[in-house]
């Protein structure tokens, strides 16, 4: 499968702590984002990074990706309670379609 | 507002009653998609559009239809639901990006929730 693993499955922290989950993937990418979804709801875009990138930021989050060993992880730092969600990587595997392949998430449970 | 808009939000169906989820974007994009989500299986992806007339399947085509007449909207139907098709049912849109394929982020709908009995 193409699909990207997102590890670990299941991540519960307190409030204030960091929360950090990993992705990894199969061939070259194109590019690699990550979603949150709160329960039942639509997936929200977070983060965006190219193939020829290292590392982005977005207020508390930072997103990092090590093509050598095709991995990516999500650091949120600070936790709130409203972190709580579930978080995805999407890769795109470039081609004619260019299509989105979604890994399972990670389930993100942080305590008050 | 920018946003994709899914309707119906939730349905309890019978087998064999064909329906219609409707999903319609306003931001112009060129690229549409309908993923299905199912507990532990995560997003699949069903039917996907780049363009007005250009729809391909994705990886769980099965039992579905799409049609994409006009750009805002790209229906999803069920000719005939059966219960394996009980899912969680997302739309997603994108502007095309340069170059081949698809590279900016997908916008989703809310989600239709559909119980076929």
């Amino acid at each position: 499968s193409q699909q990207g693993e997102e590890d670990p499955q299941a991540l519960s922290i307190q409030e204030g702590e960091n929360a950090t989950m990993n992705c990894s993937y199969k061939t070259s990418i194109n590019n690699l984002q990550w979603y949150r979804q709160n329960s039942g709801r639509g997936l929200v875009h977070l983060i965006l990074i190219r193939s020829n990138e290292r590392e982005k930021h977005s207020g508390r989050l930072r997103v990092t990706l090590d093509t050598s060993k095709k991995s990516s992880s999500l650091l949120i730092t600070a936790s709130r309670a409203a972190d709580t969600a579930s978080y995805f990587c999407a890769v795109n595997y470039g081609g004619s379609q260019g299509n989105l392949i979604f890994g399972k998430g990670t389930k993100l449970s942080v305590k008050p | 507002e920018a946003q994709v808009t899914q309707n119906p939000r939730y349905l309890i169906t019978v087998t064999g009653k064909k329906l219609t989820v409707t999903c319609s974007q306003n931001m112009n994009h060129e690229y549409m998609s309908w993923y299905r989500q199912d507990p532990g299986l995560g997003l699949r992806q069903i039917y996907y559009s780049m363009n007005v007339e250009v729809t391909d399947k994705g990886d769980v085509p099965e039992g579905y239809k799409v049609s994409r007449k006009e750009k805002r909207n790209f229906p999803l139907i069920l000719e005939s639901p059966s219960p394996n098709q009980t899912s969680l049912y997302f739309c997603a849109s994108s502007s095309r990006g340069s170059g081949r394929g698809y590279t900016g982020e997908l916008f989703f709908g809310e989600g239709s929730r559909l119980t076929v009995l």
